[in-house]
């Protein structure tokens, strides 16, 4: 079992470009969630998908846009990226929300120039 | 007041010591309480739950909570530089929210 699958897991961005990132899970998970991790901040949540066809803000929502494909994906895009939004990415998948317990992809490194 | 607070560290300890790490939460209401583990450059992993005031133990690692003084901790014994990573404490509030700590850096020094 791969668990949560993300791609890239490495991006370079010019300011004002635009790009998603996916997630995909195979654990038959109904929730799913798009978190940020700066220095210090710890993990913030960006938006989640409580279940199949809702999708919710979190706490730092703005500048993202989000869509859940399936009951298996999960994707964020940044419609023009900003070097605020420099940061590592995390997809996470629980089996109901708010998610007891939480599996975490591998992470997109995200370099906004 | 942040939701959920963590030393950041980094908190050194030596090889074999116990590795003490704390927690604390401003939703008395909280039932639910996690560590996860981070190893630089990776994503985090569960290595504890724990739902009732108390001690959990598994394996070297305890986790104790604590409601009334809002306080969750976790303990290595024996700890081992394998052990050295960032630790996230995570909290379930009342309103339905995890929150994340900003995490502890712990550094086993052989």
């Amino acid at each position: 079992n791969a668990g949560v699958t993300q791609t890239p897991k490495f991006q370079v961005l010019k300011t004002g470009q635009s790009m998603t990132l996916q997630c995909a899970q195979d654990m038959n998970h109904n929730s799913m969630y798009w978190y940020r991790q700066d220095p210090g901040m710890g993990l913030r949540l960006i938006y989640y998908s409580a279940s199949e066809g809702t999708t919710d803000k979190g706490e730092v929502p703005n500048g993202y846009n989000v869509s859940r494909l399936n009951k298996r994906e999960f994707s964020l895009r940044l419609e023009s990226a900003a070097p605020s939004q420099t940061s590592v990415y995390f997809c996470a998948s629980s089996e109901a929300y708010p998610g007891d317990i939480q599996y975490f992809g591998a992470g997109t490194r995200l370099s906004v120039l | 007041q942040k939701e959920v607070e963590q030393n950041s560290g980094p908190l050194s300890v030596p090889e074999g010591a116990i590795a003490s790490l704390n927690c604390t939460y401003s939703d008395r209401g909280s039932q639910s309480f996690f560590w996860y583990r981070q190893y630089s450059g990776k994503s985090p992993e569960l290595i504890m739950s724990i739902y009732s005031n108390g001690d959990k133990e598994d394996g070297r690692f305890t986790a104790q909570l604590n409601k009334a003084s809002q306080y969750v901790s976790l303990l290595i014994r024996d700890s081992q530089p394998s052990d050295s990573a960032t630790y996230l404490c995570a909290v379930k509030t009342s309103y339905d929210k995890v929150i994340f700590g900003p995490g502890t850096s712990l550094s086993v020094i052989p």
